[in-house]
């Protein structure tokens, strides 16, 4: 079945670097790749999306790109600021599943000012 | 704006007990999902429905069964509540029918069950 593997685990940056996170899956059949932000006390919320008809996807700070053929995807954040540390998580479809995810276990990313 | 919410946010129960999680969302959605997640771990697909009286397992079923009545309402059901069953369960739903493009999923703020 789908596997999803996302690092790092955590990642810390100083206020205004940039900060990537990359995920690979296992099943060339998916075709859509959510990223979804947790912050303390509350449930995940998507923040960007990208299909696998789409190599790249840009919402201001925030960008995803994919390759098809290596299977991986990543998110950019550029400028980061303190209200990004949360935990973000990839997911990818599930073929023949419907409209099931499948997450990767999460990075823990923490932006100090 | 979308609302799912989640019967408790905290809950202790007794190994053996039979245990209900419940959760209600206000949009219409057709798909309903439930997760939990741990820490190391992320968020494990335990079952989903895309349509009342419909079910499908997850990743991890086994100890845990689904009800789903009405649209709205997705049930979750601890048979024997075990202590390795103590973990942060996540409710979400979204809209779509069940083979046609992804939807967002919207999630519930989580209920943190304890079982001693």
């Amino acid at each position: 079945g789908e596997n999803v593997e996302q690092h790092p685990s955590t990642l810390s940056v100083q206020e205004g670097d940039s900060a990537v996170i990359k995920c690979t899956y296992s099943d060339s059949a998916s075709n859509y790749f959510p990223w979804y932000k947790q912050e303390l006390g509350k449930g995940p919320q998507l923040i960007i999306d990208i299909r696998s008809n789409v190599g790249e996807k840009k919402d201001q700070r925030i960008a995803v790109t994919l390759n098809k053929t290596a299977k991986h995807f990543s998110l950019h954040i550029t400028e980061t600021q303190p209200e990004d540390s949360a935990v973000y998580f990839c997911a990818a479809s599930i073929p023949q599943a419907g409209t099931a995810l499948i997450f990767g276990k999460g990075t823990t990313l923490s932006v100090s000012s | 704006d979308v609302k799912v919410t989640q019967s408790s946010r905290y809950l202790v129960k007794r190994t053996g007990e039979k245990v209900f999680l419940e959760c209600v969302q206000d949009m219409d959605h057709e798909n309903m999902f439930w997760y939990r997640q741990d820490p190391g771990l992320g968020l494990r697909l335990i079952y989903f429905s895309y349509d009342v009286k419909m079910k499908e397992k997850g990743d991890i079923p086994e100890g845990y069964s689904v009800s789903r009545e009405k649209k709205e309402r997705f049930s979750l059901i601890l048979e024997s509540a075990s202590t390795n069953q103590t973990s942060m369960y996540l409710c979400a739903s979204s809209k779509g029918l069940r083979t046609s493009s992804y939807n967002e999923q919207f999630f519930g703020p989580g209920t943190r069950l304890t079982v001693l």
